[in-house]
């Protein structure tokens, strides 16, 4: 049973356009959301988080969205750079410090 | 700052041998650490989680013996896969929690690519 879930393997988008990487979850018990960036060979990098007290939380060109009562969450980047080219994974908490990640989105800009 | 560093980046090592992995917090300390394994296009599987001072905790599925942890300090934690196999070749990677920070933020090592022979 998945509990986090990100339906699209892949995204392409043109540079400069808005980056939209969807993700839902199951558990009604998680309370915190996470999203990395992961490039293939390295580790993740954490990029930005929110809270379930929160619905939206901005970090410069990076915004993630959260709607508790659909159990969806988004990371959108916007404008999107070629730099931003990597498999975008989001993962969720319930208290207990373990993080439950999905299977990544692969997201493309092209120049 | 919130650096983790993994060692070695990449091992190779025959079948029956044991491998150990090395997993540092640079920056910051961390009474938690976390160890994952990433299959080929695969999402990153949780494999236990690390406490220092005290004894790991698996996840289900995942073979105590086989995979000893050991957290001996604020800033390190240990993977020795024991008589390794070639089903056991993987990215292995490691990540940590800022003990002074709140929220649940883990920071990723770069990760090990062991391949067994």
């Amino acid at each position: 049973d998945q509990q986090v879930k990100q339906n699209s393997p892949s995204l392409s988008v043109q540079e400069g356009r808005i980056s939209i990487l969807n993700c839902d979850y199951t558990n009604s018990m998680f309370d915190y959301f996470l999203w990395y960036k992961k490039y293939p060979a390295e580790g993740p990098t954490f990029l930005i988080s929110i809270s379930s007290i929160k619905d939206k939380n901005e970090d410069g060109r990076f915004t993630v969205f959260l709607n508790k009562s659909a159990k969806h969450l988004s990371l959108h980047i916007v404008p999107s750079q070629p730099g931003d080219s990597a498999v975008y994974f989001c993962a969720a908490s319930a208290i207990s410090e373990k993080l439950v990640f999905g299977k990544g989105t692969k997201l493309t800009v092209n120049p | 700052g919130a650096v983790v560093s993994q060692h070695p980046s990449r091992v190779i090592c025959k079948s029956g041998t044991s491998v150990k992995i090395e997993c540092r917090s640079l920056d910051f300390q961390a009474t938690t650490m976390f160890w994952y394994r990433q299959f080929p296009k695969q999402s990153l599987m949780l494999m236990a989680t690390s406490n220092e001072g005290s004894k790991a905790t698996y996840e289900q599925g995942v073979e105590k013996d086989k995979f000893l942890i050991n957290h001996a300090s604020l800033t390190l934690s240990t993977l020795t896969v024991t008589s390794a196999h070639p089903e056991d070749s993987s990215f292995y990677i490691c990540s940590a929690r800022d003990s002074h920070r709140g929220g649940y933020e883990q920071y990723f090592g770069p990760g090990t690519r062991l391949t067994v022979t």
